[in-house]
């Protein structure tokens, strides 16, 4: 069974600087995708960034880059000049694209300091 | 489009009792997904679709049940009530494998 790891339950960062949350995988699959959500204290659960596991290109999104290993499974999500609004709970998320069922983790905290 | 709607917002139940919550989308998205939220325990996958008529157990399924008769809509019913039900719970609905889930509002349910 596939099994997702965010090890840091909490992180800090400073407005405007940068900040990497981790996320390690297991699985035995060679395809797959992986996804960063944000859920903001309004519970709503948004989408920061998806990566197809076949492309070794890094998914970018504005602000939100991946770095993404796949020979180590990892996959962290970097938040660069980092803003008041990205104080939220972070998941990682895995899902195989043989059927529509996502894996998370246990999720991170972030919170920013002004 | 209003997306992926769920009601009610919030519900508390009695031990026992039983319940339907409801989510519908609007995006004829084939996949539907249905996840409970609990703190320090992430996302877990209680059922999915993979288009009306079809149903699948996830992670955590005993305890309740779907079932998809049209592509909008994928109740969840709790049969009956318990204390570790209390949680939050998530609807999700996808256009393909391997892409975004679309997910709304979540229903706080707590069971007494």
């Amino acid at each position: 069974a596939q099994t997702v790891t965010q090890s840091q339950p909490e992180m800090s960062v400073q407005e405007a600087e940068t900040v990497t949350l981790s996320c390690t995988y297991d699985t035995s699959e060679s395809d797959y995708y992986l996804f960063w959500y944000k859920q903001p204290p309004s519970r709503q659960m948004i989408l920061v960034i998806r990566q197809e596991a076949y492309k070794q290109q890094n998914a970018t999104e504005n602000r939100f880059s991946v770095n993404f290993q796949k020979a180590a499974k990892s996959f962290s999500l970097k938040i660069s000049d980092s803003q008041l609004g990205d104080a939220a709970m972070y998941f990682c998320a895995y899902n195989t694209g043989a059927n529509s069922k996502l894996t998370f983790g246990k999720g991170i905290t972030l919170s920013v300091r002004p | 489009n209003a997306g992926v709607t769920q009601t009610p917002k919030f519900q508390v139940l009695k031990t026992g009792q039983s319940m339907t919550l409801q989510c519908a989308q609007d995006m004829n998205h084939e996949y539907m997904s249905w996840y409970r939220q609990d703190p320090g325990m992430g996302l877990r996958l209680i059922h999915y679709s993979v288009g009306a008529g079809i149903t699948d157990q996830g992670e955590v399924p005993n305890g309740y049940n779907v079932s998809r008769s049209t592509t909008e809509d994928f109740p969840l019913r709790l049969l009956s009530a318990a204390p570790s039900q209390t949680s939050v719970y998530f609807c999700a609905s996808s256009l393909g494998l391997g892409v975004e889930q679309f997910f709304g509002p979540g229903t706080r349910l707590t069971v007494l």
